[in-house]
């Protein structure tokens, strides 16, 4: 089974700054088949990322991903209101599928 | 657009078996490709993978809980169901139904989830 260790556990920033989010795996990811989701409290998570780097639909572009192998992170460039949540990351490279514990995007 | 809707009891004794539902709309689940799966998240943690069904039916499970798990279609209803036999209180979670469109895919869509108490 691949661990997906997520970091910082909380990120405190600003409306505006940068937020950088980081999923590290325990072994290497299948064809880095990585997502990314976002969760607001009392909704289900929300796709934003799938295979590492490609957006969803409706994702706004300051959501992008990154990474290959063991390490993926996930960037909003400006820290939007609305953007203040847990986001989670999930390999589906192998089974079974696997999510991080998540990274809590607070507001500063 | 998929939705899905989870239905099912919101409280099951220990040592029972918890039952639930995912009513699919906008789409067949019968449609070639698609993978249909149940994701659990207890209150304030984080989000375990429970099991997936193909649209021919078969399945794939998470080790740490096939024992106790079925999950089947009814493709008439264009439902799917979870069956989690020998619940205890650890059982206790937000239950999502949630689909993928391939066997390596992303969860796109998502139900908005279930709370299942396991107590007495």
């Amino acid at each position: 089974e691949i661990v997906l260790t997520q970091s910082p556990g909380t990120l405190s920033l600003s409306p505006g700054e940068r937020a950088t989010l980081s999923c590290r795996a325990s072994q290497s990811v299948s064809s880095n088949y990585v997502a990314w989701y976002q969760q607001k409290p009392g909704q289900a998570p929300r796709l934003l990322v799938y295979g590492a780097s490609n957006r969803a639909t409706g994702i706004p572009d300051r959501f992008s991903g990154s990474g290959s192998g063991t390490d993926f992170t996930l960037t909003i460039s400006r820290l939007e209101p609305e953007d203040f949540a847990v986001y989670f990351c999930q390999q589906y490279g192998s089974s079974p599928r696997t999510f991080g514990q998540g990274t809590k995007v607070e507001i500063k | 657009q998929l939705q899905l809707q989870e239905s099912g009891p919101g409280l099951v004794k220990p040592s029972e078996t918890l039952s639930l539902t995912c009513t699919v709309s906008g789409g067949s689940i019968s449609s070639s490709g698609y993978y249909w799966g149940w994701i659990r998240q207890p209150p304030g943690k984080g989000l375990e993978w429970i099991g997936s069904i193909y649209y021919s039916g078969s399945m794939y499970y998470n080790p740490s809980l096939k024992s106790r798990v079925t999950i089947s279609l009814d493709t008439p209803k264009n439902q799917f169901s979870l069956k989690l036999s020998s619940v205890i209180a650890a059982d206790t979670a937000i239950y999502y139904c949630a689909s993928e469109y391939s066997s390596s895919s992303e969860f796109d869509y998502w139900g908005q989830g279930i709370l299942v108490t396991v107590s007495s």
